[in-house]
């Protein structure tokens, strides 16, 4: 089956911890994206990639990073600069060119602070 | 600034009926419209998209009408089935592939 996995479903983080998310694709998708979701709200976009070994900034990058290493996996890790990290975070990815470049949306990871 | 805004955060429909959710949209240079179903817990799955080069597309039980002049944007699902019932998005961009706007979702909620 292809599609967008996310792991883990739920993930707790101590004060002070840097954690990472997992978001792999076997869609062979040239973009992927990470957002998040707050309760009652919209998605808003974090940071995304259009190509390996490049990424640019969304909305809301303060506190976060990634890496795109490989095509298929696009891990965030949210750090301890992120003073409000309890939120559902969405991976999805898309292909580049074309007429229809939809984004497709992982399972997510709900990310709780104990 | 741009947005893209719902204008009813909930709507309640019974079974078999037909139900449309609304969108609004302030960017006149978007180009690309996504309907987005989210169940709770669980990401969006993508319905149906438009381009604004088109006024109306059609599914299977949901159309998407687009009217550029206003600037509005809706979801019409007909028969609404109990499986309907999540939260819809609108998103835009400027072109395919571009950064998604989301709005706020619509919560549909379908009595049997």
């Amino acid at each position: 089956d292809g599609g967008i996995t996310q792991s883990p479903k739920y993930l707790f983080r101590k004060e002070g911890q840097n954690v990472t998310l997992s978001c792999e694709q076997n869609l062979n998708h040239d973009a992927m994206y990470w957002y998040r979701q707050d309760p009652g709200q919209g998605l808003r976009l974090i940071y995304y990639s259009q190509i390996v070994n490049d990424f640019q900034k969304g909305d809301i990058a303060e506190g976060y990073s990634v890496s795109r290493e490989k095509k298929e996996s696009f891990p965030l890790t949210v750090t301890s600069a992120q003073k409000n990290p309890t939120a559902f975070y969405l991976c999805a990815s898309s292909i580049v060119g074309g007429s229809r470049e939809t984004q497709y949306f992982g399972p997510g990871t709900r990310l709780l602070v104990l | 600034g741009e947005s893209v805004g719902l204008h009813l955060p909930t709507l309640s429909v019974q079974e078999g009926d037909n139900s449309i959710i609304n969108c609004a949209y302030s960017n006149s240079a978007s180009d690309y419209f996504i309907w987005y179903k989210q169940e709770s817990g669980k990401g969006p799955q993508f319905i149906i998209d438009i381009r604004s080069n088109m006024d109306k597309r059609q599914g299977q039980r949901v159309t998407v009408l687009l009217n550029k002049t206003v600037k509005h944007l809706s979801l019409q699902i007909a028969a609404t089935q109990p499986g309907d019932s999540a939260v819809y998005f609108c998103a835009e961009s400027n072109k395919p592939g571009g950064k998604l706007i989301f709005g706020q979702g619509t919560e549909l909620s379908v009595k049997p």
